[in-house]
């Protein structure tokens, strides 16, 4: 079984610029969540997505931004790009949800730097 | 919203000694706590977790413990070898409801 596939790996943005990033979840999983990790914050939730639908939002301004598609792959959007946006953001699918008590499975994720 | 505070932020321990790492939680409803391992260069992944209707589970060399009322929880790793040495991350949620929310991470180096 495949696993969790995110693109691109890594990307160079400078300020000002958007950034979609791209995740294809275990097939079958309807789940998808996306974390920003950051060294001094470790993983912090930006949101889920269950069956094309949004089902959390952590607290993030709304320059972040996601969506689903109907076979389950998810991007998500960073608009007018700070350099505190600098971060890898990792995507994590599963079966039934963050939250719940299924694991969950992460991408490699995508490294953002922001220059 | 949960909070989850992680300690220490980093570990040290001489390779077959006993590590642990404690975990905080502000929701008093939170009832699913998942313990990650991120090594270096790779994707988290799950290694243990723990429901609140018990207070400890083992799987081989780690255990996690579950106080409730004093809302925190812990993970210890005995007879620690060096592929043990990674960044492990806490987490707690309302099962089903909320989203986890992860704690900042310690980062274990176990020496040989």
């Amino acid at each position: 079984k495949a696993g969790v596939t995110q693109t691109p790996r890594y990307l160079i943005k400078t300020r000002g610029q958007q950034v979609t990033l791209s995740c294809s979840p275990i097939s079958g999983h309807r789940s998808v969540s996306w974390y920003q990790q950051t060294p001094g914050q470790g993983l912090q939730f930006l949101f889920e997505y269950f069956s094309e639908t949004q089902r959390n939002k952590g607290n993030f301004p709304g320059r972040f931004s996601g969506r689903q598609f109907s076979n389950s792959r998810s991007e998500m959007n960073v608009s007018t790009l700070e350099l505190g946006d600098s971060a890898l953001y990792l995507c994590a699918s599963s079966a039934s949800g963050t939250g719940t008590s299924g694991e969950l499975f992460f991408g490699e994720g995508s490294r953002l730097t922001v220059l | 919203g949960e909070n989850v505070e992680q300690h220490p932020s980093t570990l040290s321990v001489q390779e077959g000694d006993s590590a642990v790492i404690k975990c905080t939680y502000s929701d008093s409803a939170s009832n699913y706590f998942p313990w990650y391992k991120q090594e270096l260069g790779k994707r988290p992944q799950l290694i243990i977790d723990i429901r609140s209707n018990v207070g400890e589970k083992k799987d081989q060399r780690i255990a996690v413990t579950l106080n409730k009322t004093a809302k925190h929880f812990s993970l210890h790793i005995t007879e620690t070898q060096p592929e043990d040495s990674a960044v492990y991350f806490c987490a707690a949620s309302i099962e089903g409801n909320t989203p986890l929310v992860f704690g900042k991470g310690t980062r274990l180096s176990v020496i040989a």
